[in-house]
């Protein structure tokens, strides 16, 4: 019931093409879902977040897509860069807490 | 501005040692947490601190353990340490919390041996 589900664990993508990464998760309590980047060397770095009640949230090429209904939201870079080569993380939380539950990441690389 | 700022960053430990851990937040910030990074397990929460207070706790076994300090600053201990508490520790820092953002230190990584 607390976990949340990512996939997938690796994608390689073409520089200029859309990176996808899909969570799902299962308690329908969770009311925040932030996705933080992490570089080699370095702590996750938060890129955008998103509530319940917002079925899209955009920032630049990247683009959170929420659905409720299905329990499951998805993160998309558009025109992916090989500076985009990272792991993202997806995450959740519960409105009385601020314990952050994130999935088990995936590694993105972009070719160039 | 200065980020989180996490000592030290690498530590070779030996099983049944004990071992502390420093985080200093950004500047202004009260909320304090802690997580593990494996490669197995992912991101698992710790504990949160806000104004010296213990306000969350993960699922650790006792032997992990922390506290802040009334600038702010948050230590993490580890007793009698196992080879699987091998990890990057990560700090992160919020004005209060998930609302306003955390922002992650670079880590310590800990070797048990």
């Amino acid at each position: 019931q607390q976990q949340v589900k990512q996939s997938p664990q690796s994608l390689i993508v073409q520089k200029g093409g859309i990176s996808i990464i899909n969570c799902a998760y299962e308690n329908t309590a969770f009311d925040y879902f932030p996705w933080y980047q992490q570089f080699p060397g370095k702590g996750p770095a938060l890129l955008i977040a998103i509530r319940p009640d917002v079925s899209e949230k955009k920032e630049g090429r990247f683009t959170i897509s929420f659905n409720k209904s299905a329990k499951q939201f998805s993160l998309h870079i558009m025109d992916s860069q090989p500076g985009d080569s990272a792991t993202y993380f997806c995450a959740a939380s519960l409105n009385r807490d601020d314990k952050i539950i994130f999935g088990k990441g995936t590694r993105l690389h972009i070719l160039p | 501005k200065a980020g989180v700022t996490q000592t030290p960053r690498y530590l070779i430990k030996t099983r049944g040692q004990q071992v502390t851990l420093s985080c200093s937040p950004i500047s202004g910030h009260r909320s304090v947490s802690w997580y593990q990074q494996t490669p197995g397990q992912g991101l698992q929460f710790l504990f949160e601190y806000f104004s010296e207070t213990q306000r969350n706790k993960g699922n650790f076994p006792g032997r992990f353990s922390g506290r802040q300090f009334s600038n702010s600053r948050s230590e993490m201990n580890v007793s009698t340490l196992e080879l699987g508490d091998s990890a990057l520790y990560l700090c992160a820092s919020s004005l209060d919390g998930r609302n306003y953002g955390y922002t992650f230190g670079s880590g310590t990584r800990l070797t048990v041996v």
